[in-house]
């Protein structure tokens, strides 16, 4: 079955410090994937999407993201956190089949230090 | 940008009421999503549709059903309330291929007394 996890319930950062959210997922196939973010009270809104070709994809935000299919990894990065990126993020994979739901990780809480 | 309008962001309601939560996107999108959010498990599928009239269950449909008489309009119905459906819940739309991203609503936070 397909699955997302993400290892990390929450995580604390100092601002200016760089950031890593791990994720891993299970799929047979090649894998559709997504990060989300949410913050406080909001709806989720994309950060990027790997769907196939660069292995690096870039974001919104100054986050981009790294697929490594033999770690079935899809680690989030950032090379420097500010304040405002305190927030939840979620990993998702799409189902199998054109119109089905996106799976989601449980998600990480990031929160960021001064 | 993909508008999707939840018509309600917090709403308390009494146990054994019909609840309905109304959701509105502005894209043209096929597809359609409800999911629940709660604390330490992530965002659980309800139900989905991925055309007017038609309709799927998703990972935690007891409890609930849905309707879908418009493309644009996806409701979430609660036949008779429960205080265990205390939570946040989300809508989403998307077009109908794999590849993609599917846009959210604000969420409802949705209480049960």
């Amino acid at each position: 079955a397909q699955s997302v996890t993400q290892p990390d319930i929450h995580i604390t950062v100092s601002e200016g410090a760089s950031l890593e959210l791990r994720c891993n997922y299970s799929y047979g196939a090649t894998p559709y994937l997504f990060w989300y973010v949410q913050s406080p009270g909001q709806g989720l809104q994309l950060l990027l999407k790997y769907f196939s070709g660069d292995t690096l994809v870039q974001g919104i935000k100054g986050f981009e993201a790294e697929f490594k299919r033999s770690q079935s990894s899809f680690n989030l990065r950032k090379p420097s956190v500010h304040w405002s990126d305190a927030a939840e993020y979620f990993c998702a994979v799409a189902g199998n089949q054109a119109g089905t739901a996106l799976i989601f990780g449980k998600g990480t809480t990031l929160s960021v230090s001064s | 940008d993909v508008k999707v309008t939840q018509s309600s962001r917090y709403l308390v309601k009494r146990t054994g009421e019909k609840v309905f939560l109304e959701c509105v996107q502005d894209m043209d999108h096929e597809n359609m999503f409800w999911y629940r959010q709660d604390p330490g498990l992530g965002l659980r599928l309800i139900y989905f549709s991925y055309d007017v009239k038609m309709k799927e269950k998703g990972d935690i449909p007891e409890g609930y059903s849905v309707s879908r008489e418009k493309k644009e309009r996806f409701s979430l119905i609660l036949e008779s309330a429960s205080t265990n459906q205390t939570s946040m819940y989300l809508c989403a739309s998307s077009p109908p291929d794999r590849y993609a991203p599917q846009h959210f609503g604000d969420g409802t936070r949705l209480s049960i007394l």
